[in-house]
């Protein structure tokens, strides 16, 4: 069944520490997206990629990075984690061509102590 | 600059009652409006899409949406609440200005009451 996955979907971690959150899909689609999400409230674009190799700057300055090798696969990756990165981290998708919808992941919930 | 407006930011609605949850759009051209919904720890999932023709939009879940150009409105609306309606709503906008990207209305809260 086509679908986004992302994990983990719950992460504590300390100060300091390298993460990475991982954003795969089964769609198909040449589009991907990450949004930081705070709970309940709107949602902040930080990257997008239009296809492998391709990867822009959304309009929230963030200091994760990420990366497009494979068409399915578009994981985030923060050096240096700190308390200000406590958010949700949504990962979505979709067609390149056309006027369409964005298909998004469940989510994963980062928490840096 | 291409943007939405929810006005509200919650909206309380007793479970059988007709319900709307309000957005306004401004943008340069033709418009291409999305409502999605968030239910809690979840991410979004899409409702329904407005991009030309019929001014009234029908979604998943019994859901409409009304398309006013005059007004530059696009209200999400269903003739009768349910409880498991009870979630967090967002509009869209398509930046067709800034690489297609799209743009989030800040959501409205959706309490559906027993």
């Amino acid at each position: 069944e086509a679908d986004i996955y992302q994990t983990p979907r719950y992460l504590v971690i300390g100060t300091g520490k390298k993460i990475t959150l991982e954003c795969s899909q089964t769609m198909g689609h040449d589009k991907m997206y990450w949004y930081q999400q705070d709970p309940g409230m709107e949602l902040h674009l930080i990257h997008y990629s239009y296809g492998v190799n391709s990867t822009e700057k959304g309009d929230l300055s963030s200091e994760s990075t990420v990366s497009r090798i494979r068409t399915e696969h578009f994981p985030l990756t923060l050096e240096s984690a700190r308390p200000s990165h406590t958010s949700q981290y949504l990962c979505a998708s979709s067609e390149l061509q056309g006027v369409n919808e964005q298909f998004f992941g469940p989510g994963t919930r980062l928490t840096v102590l | 600059a291409q943007s939405v407006a929810q006005p509200e930011d919650q909206v309380n609605v007793a479970e059988g009652n007709p319900l709307t949850v309000k957005c306004t759009y401004s943008v340069s051209g033709n418009p291409y409006l999305f409502w999605y919904v968030q239910y809690p720890n979840r991410g979004l999932q899409f409702l329904l899409k407005y991009i030309t023709g019929d001014n009234l939009v029908k979604g998943s879940y019994g859901f409409e949406a009304e398309f006013n150009k005059s007004q530059t409105s696009f209200h999400l609306k269903k003739p009768s609440a349910l409880v498991s309606d009870s979630a967090l709503y967002f509009c869209a906008v398509r930046d067709m200005n800034r690489d297609d990207k799209i743009i989030f209305g800040k959501g409205t809260r959706l309490h559906i009451l027993p």
